[in-house]
């Protein structure tokens, strides 16, 4: 089944130190992937995206995911964290103009000061 | 501002009664979705709908009822044949059905006392 992985539940980090999610893919065919964040309480925010091209893709709150097809990752990567990135993350994906978005069961990242 | 909301952010219900869940866009998107989420179960899909009075059965639909009369609004109604229906409630909007982009309103809260 096509799908996306998030290997980590929870994950703690010291504010400034550098950060990195996993995500996992499984799909026949070069997947769209997605990152999301998530609030307590909140909606969705859209982090950043990839359909095609660069490999390294930027997004908002400085944030940014690399492709790497020989893994089938689209790892989320921040090089310096601030307490207010604690929240819960997304991977999602789909392949082909009819598929579904499917996601992760997510990543909740934890800031200590 | 352009977006999506969701009403009422809380709601309360007693077993056996129905609930209908607001979503409303104004951002001129085609198609419409619904989510569930649970803790520790990312987001399932229960509807979505491609055009208006047009929509499609999610994976997890029973129980479950939508209609979409208008573009700009998708309602989805919990109903009494839905075994667990807490949960929080996501609704989504991307401007074309499925391969495309999803943008997520602040969701709902729904409790069954």
């Amino acid at each position: 089944a096509q799908s996306v992985t998030q290997p980590d539940i929870h994950i703690t980090v010291s504010e400034g130190a550098s950060l990195e999610l996993r995500c996992n893919y499984s799909y026949g065919a070069t997947p769209y992937l997605f990152w999301y964040v998530q609030s307590p309480g909140q909606g969705l925010q859209l982090l950043l995206k990839y359909f095609s091209g660069d490999t390294l893709v930027q997004g908002i709150k400085g944030f940014e995911a690399e492709f790497k097809r020989s893994q089938s990752s689209f790892n989320l990567r921040k090089p310096s964290v601030h307490w207010s990135d604690a929240a819960e993350y997304f991977c999602a994906g789909f392949t082909g103009t009819a598929s579904k978005l499917t996601f992760g069961t997510g990543t909740r990242l934890q800031v200590t000061l | 501002d352009g977006g999506i909301t969701q009403s009422p952010k809380y709601l309360f219900r007693k077993e056996g009664q129905n609930v209908t869940l607001s979503c409303e866009q104004n951002l001129n998107h085609d198609a419409m979705y619904w989510y569930r989420q649970d803790p520790g179960q990312g987001l399932r899909l229960i509807y979505y709908s491609q055009i208006v009075n047009d929509f499609q059965k999610g994976d997890i639909a029973e129980g479950y009822s939508v209609s979409r009369e208008k573009k700009e609004s998708f309602p989805l109604t919990v109903t009494s044949a839905q075994k667990n229906p807490t949960a929080f409630y996501l609704c989504a909007s991307s401007p074309r059905p499925l391969a495309d982009t999803q943008y997520f309103g602040p969701g709902t809260r729904l409790t069954v006392l």
